[in-house]
């Protein structure tokens, strides 16, 4: 099983509707990330939290929204979809042991399509 | 502004070496990383460079000139399961993680 997982793996959804993309990890790590990957583009950060009470702006956090449930959760909403969120969304983990410099451990990813 | 140069795409043979560059101009350095991701799946670490040098391991070796701004993954002995995206990715001054938007890395046989 894998030690980040992402749920779903893939959705298909219209404008206007509000999704959820859950992330879930097994790692034991206190900092979580989401990330988003477009074609031609490098990652950009959404949001990430370094435990759960600490919630932070990436550079593209307009139309998104995370929470921390617990340690090994974190979520994205997308509150109300449009099509330029169609892309492949990434969660990451690293330990915060490891300070800022510590490598990142990625989920296998969440293909979202907005029509 | 801050960016991060990679080819967008290389092609090599099996069994030959290729080496992938990286140029950054960032506020600041922290560290570099490389990240390996196969098409579809989710990337994985590769190696990290924060003293300037050649860091080996295994086939896969990276190295990195601060006064340049410059690194490069050099891959030996390539392999067809070696296809795959290259990202390179640095750390600001505020502890930033910068992304390359990656070189896809193709292996003819």
């Amino acid at each position: 099983d894998a030690d980040v997982t992402q749920t779903p793996r893939n959705r298909i959804t219209k404008t206007g509707k509000r999704i959820m993309l859950e992330c879930s990890q097994t790692k034991g790590h206190d900092r979580m990330y989401w990330y988003r990957q477009d074609p031609g583009l490098g990652l950009q950060l959404i949001y990430y939290s370094f435990d759960v009470k600490d919630i932070n702006k990436g550079e593209i956090s307009d139309g998104y929204s995370v929470s921390r449930q617990a340690q090994a959760k974190f979520s994205l909403s997308l509150e109300s979809a449009i099509p330029n969120q169609t892309a492949l969304y990434f969660c990451a983990t690293s330990d915060s042991e490891r300070g800022d410099t510590g490598e990142l451990f990625f989920g296998e990813g969440s293909r979202l399509t907005v029509l | 502004g801050q960016n991060i140069d990679q080819p967008t795409e290389m092609t090599a043979t099996e069994g030959a070496i290729v080496q992938i560059n990286c140029t950054y101009q960032t506020s600041g350095f922290n560290g570099l990383f490389w990240y390996q991701q196969h098409a579809g799946e989710a990337p994985t670490f590769l190696s990290y460079n924060v003293l300037d040098g050649l860091e080996e391991k295994g086939r896969f070796s990276s190295f990195l000139s601060r006064s340049k701004g410059y690194s490069y993954l050099l891959l030996k002995e390539l392999q067809m399961k070696d296809s795959a995206s290259y990202l390179c990715a640095v750390i600001n001054s505020n502890y930033q993680l910068i992304w390359g938007a990656g070189t896809k890395l193709i292996i003819k046989p």
